[in-house]
């Protein structure tokens, strides 16, 4: 199993530039989440999908949007970079939203100049 | 909501001495309590949890001791080794279900 996938690795977009972080999950979890971390900050939920069909804002969830493709893929999606979103985000999910435990990904970095 | 405080923000020990990191939380109703490391480059791991209806759980050198009466838990590691070094977050669910993470304490073990 590959667990949570994340693509791509490495991005870097000028400010206004638009682009989609892609993630998969192969353990037929039904919760799925996007972090951004950002030094001394944590990991902060920008959107989250408790199962396959809906999907909810978390704490940052300006400048973003997401789609909950089918079981496996939730994607975050950004329309119009700015430099306050340059830092690296995280793809995770949980086999439901009250099982707790959450797998993550690899993670993006993401540079917007 | 749920808030979630760690400290220290960074914490440097030397080989084979213990470390401990606490975090203290504010929702009452909270009942899950898990500590993830991340190496540098690395994406967060789940290293040991405990529930509410315990009071500490040990696996090997590390543990987790809850207080729920004070709000607070925290992550103790003995004997210390240099591949412990890495940043370690604590979180705590909210009522929604969706997990509070803590601001992170970046370890450093001293060769």
């Amino acid at each position: 199993n590959a667990g949570v996938t994340q693509t791509p690795k490495f991005q870097v977009l000028k400010t206004g530039q638009s682009m989609t972080l892609q993630c998969a999950q192969d353990m037929n979890h039904n919760s799925m989440y996007w972090y951004r971390q950002d030094p001394g900050m944590g990991l902060r939920l920008i959107y989250y999908s408790a199962s396959e069909g809906t999907t909810d804002k978390g704490e940052v969830p300006n400048g973003y949007n997401v789609s909950r493709l089918n079981k496996r893929e939730f994607s975050l999606r950004l329309e119009s970079a700015a430099p306050s979103q340059t830092s690296v985000y995280f793809c995770a999910s949980s086999a439901g939203t009250y099982d707790y435990e959450q797998y993550f990904g690899p993670g993006t970095r993401l540079t917007v100049t | 909501g749920e808030n979630v405080e760690q400290h220290p923000s960074t914490l440097s020990v030397q080989e084979g001495d213990s470390a401990v990191i606490k975090c203290t939380y504010s929702d009452s109703a909270s009942n899950y309590f898990p500590w993830y490391k991340q190496e540098l480059g690395k994406r967060p791991q789940l290293i040991i949890d405990i529930r509410s209806n315990v009071g500490e759980k040990k696996d090997q050198r590390i543990a987790v001791t809850l207080n729920k009466t004070a709000k607070h838990f925290s992550l103790h590691i003995t004997e210390t080794q240099p591949e412990d070094s890495a940043v370690y977050f604590c979180a705590a669910p909210n009522q929604g279900g969706k997990l509070i993470f803590g601001q992170g304490t970046e370890l450093s073990v001293k060769p």
